[in-house]
């Protein structure tokens, strides 16, 4: 079966520290990767995604290659914003089924 | 702007009541589902609809039932509510006409059920 395994947290940094939030996965066939985010009081919402391999998804800042040798999907940005502190979810979907396959989440703490 | 709503927020009841928890979207999506998020378990599967008419258990279906009447709602009844279904619950959808494995969810705000 799928499944998505994110690094633990909470990861705490200061304000424009550099983030890696790891994630890999194992999947049957060729999955699409999402991250999504979601902040407090709030329901997820899509952050960023790829659907092939080698392909790399970016929005605000952050970005992630899907990486098909090494099974991965790390999240990555460069300066991390007090707003950024939430929680991040790795997830995949494959051919045939609608219902994604979400990781633990990993909550992510910024100070300022 | 197209959006998915849940109703209420939140919610306080007693154990044994039928309670139910409404979810709506305007995104003419095919699919929508159901999920419990609790610590130290992430967000965990319980009911599932492909189209109308269409219902499906989910990992934690024990409790809960759906209906899907139509394309734009999927109410979650919880039976009989007991203390264990204390969560927050979390409505999603997803997949226009001809979905594929590249569609995005999309999460409503969330209802805060807590059971006395």
């Amino acid at each position: 079966g799928n499944s998505v395994t994110q690094m633990e947290g909470p990861v705490t940094l200061s304000e424009e520290a550099f983030l890696t939030i790891n994630c890999t996965y194992t999947a049957t066939g060729y999955p699409s990767l999402f991250w999504y985010v979601q902040y407090p009081g709030e329901g997820l919402q899509l952050l960023l995604k790829a659907t092939k391999a080698d392909d790399k998804g970016s929005n605000k800042g952050f970005e992630a290659t899907y990486r098909k040798e090494t099974t991965s999907f790390h999240l990555e940005k460069g300066s991390v914003q007090v707003s950024d502190s939430a929680v991040y979810f790795c997830a995949l979907s494959t051919g045939g089924s609608y219902i994604p396959t979400f990781g633990r989440g990993t909550s992510l703490i910024v100070h300022p | 702007d197209a959006e998915i709503t849940q109703s209420p927020r939140h919610k306080i009841t007693e154990t044994g009541r039928q309670v139910t928890l409404a979810c709506h979207q305007t995104w003419n999506h095919n699919n929508m589902f159901w999920y419990r998020q609790d610590l130290g378990h992430g967000l965990r599967l319980i009911h599932y609809s492909y189209g109308v008419q269409d219902t499906n258990k989910g990992e934690v279906s024990d409790g809960y039932s759906v209906s899907r009447s139509n394309t734009e709602d999927l109410p979650l009844t919880l039976e009989s509510a007991a203390s264990s279904q204390t969560s927050v619950y979390f409505c999603a959808s997803s997949g226009g006409p001809g979905g594929s494995r590249t569609d995005t969810q999309y999460f409503g705000p969330g209802t805060r059920l807590t059971v006395l």
